[in-house]
C-alpha cells in the first residue's frame, strides 16, 4: 500500500480565513513534506518533516503553518493567504530522508483564495 | 542550483505509439525518478533508478539511467489513451546539508496528448 490521503479535496477561503490542510499516511513512513503546485509546474517544496520534527522550511511565508502532531500526519495550517497562494497542495511521504526513498504523493488539495 | 532539461515539452500521438522522452543535467544526480500526474491529481511514481546504466521495465514503460548519470529517459510503448497526462522526471543527489538526499529536483514536464 502506498497511498497517502489528503483533505479536503477542494478549499476556497477568502483572504481573512484561517483553515487547515491535513494529510495522512499509515506505510510507517518517517518523513512527510508539503509541496505547493501552480498549473503545468513541476510541484515547488515548502516544507520537510523527519521523526516529527521539522527538517526544512524553503523560506515559505509565516501565513503557512505546518504542524506534525505525529508520525502518520501531517497538517498544514493558513491564515491570512493572498489570491497567489491559489494552487495545488500536495503531500507526500517517504520511508526516510536519503537517496533511497522515493516520495509518494497523495491526490493534493486544490486551494482557491479570493 | 541543480537543473533538469526534460524534453519535449509536449508530445502529441496516435494510440499504439512509442513516446520517448528524456531528462538531462550539468549536474550528476544518484536517483532517477519517473511520475505520471493526471490533472487534478498528485503525481503517481512510475519507475524509480538508482544506479548508473540501469534499465527498468514496468509494463509498457521503461526508463533508464544515463551512464553519466546527467542523464535518464523514458519511454512508452504501444500508447493507449489513459497515457495522458503530465510526465515529470525528478533527481536526487547528494545534498549538502543535514538532511542530505531528500530533496527532488524536478523537470518541467513532458505533456503527452494520445488520439484515439
Amino acid at each position: 500500500d502506498t497511498e497517502v490521503t489528503q483533505t479536503p479535496k477542494h478549499l476556497v477561503m477568502g483572504m481573512t480565513n484561517k483553515k487547515s490542510l491535513k494529510c495522512e499516511q499509515h506505510m510507517g513512513h518517517r518523513a512527510m513534506y508539503w509541496y505547493k503546485q501552480k498549473a503545468k509546474k513541476p510541484p515547488e517544496l515548502m516544507f520537510v518533516y523527519s521523526y516529527e520534527k521539522l527538517s526544512i522550511n524553503e523560506s515559505v511565508p509565516s501565513r503557512f503553518s505546518p504542524e506534525c502532531p505525529n508520525s502518520s500526519l501531517l497538517n498544514l495550517h493558513l491564515h491570512a493567504l493572498q489570491p497567489e497562494d491559489s494552487a495545488l497542495y500536495l503531500c507526500a511521504s517517504s520511508l526516510g530522508l536519503g537517496l533511497r526513498y522515493e516520495q509518494y504523493f497523495g491526490p493534493g488539495t486544490r486551494l482557491t483564495v479570493t | 542550483g541543480q537543473q533538469l532539461n526534460q524534453s519535449p515539452q509536449s508530445m502529441f500521438i496516435q494510440e499504439g505509439e512509442d513516446v520517448s522522452m528524456n531528462c538531462t543535467s550539468s549536474s550528476i544526480f544518484n536517483t532517477w525518478l519517473w511520475y505520471k500526474q493526471d490533472p487534478g491529481e498528485g503525481p503517481v511514481l512510475l519507475i524509480a533508478l538508482y544506479k548508473a546504466g540501469e534499465l527498468t521495465s514496468n509494463g509498457r514503460l521503461t526508463a533508464q539511467f544515463g551512464i553519466t548519470r546527467k542523464d535518464s529517459f523514458l519511454n512508452i510503448s504501444a500508447s493507449i489513451p489513459s497515457d495522458v497526462g503530465i510526465y515529470f522526471c525528478a533527481g536526487q543527489a547528494t545534498w549538502m546539508a543535514e538532511t542530505s538526499g531528500s530533496r527532488l529536483t524536478f523537470g518541467e514536464g513532458t505533456q503527452l496528448t494520445v488520439n484515439p
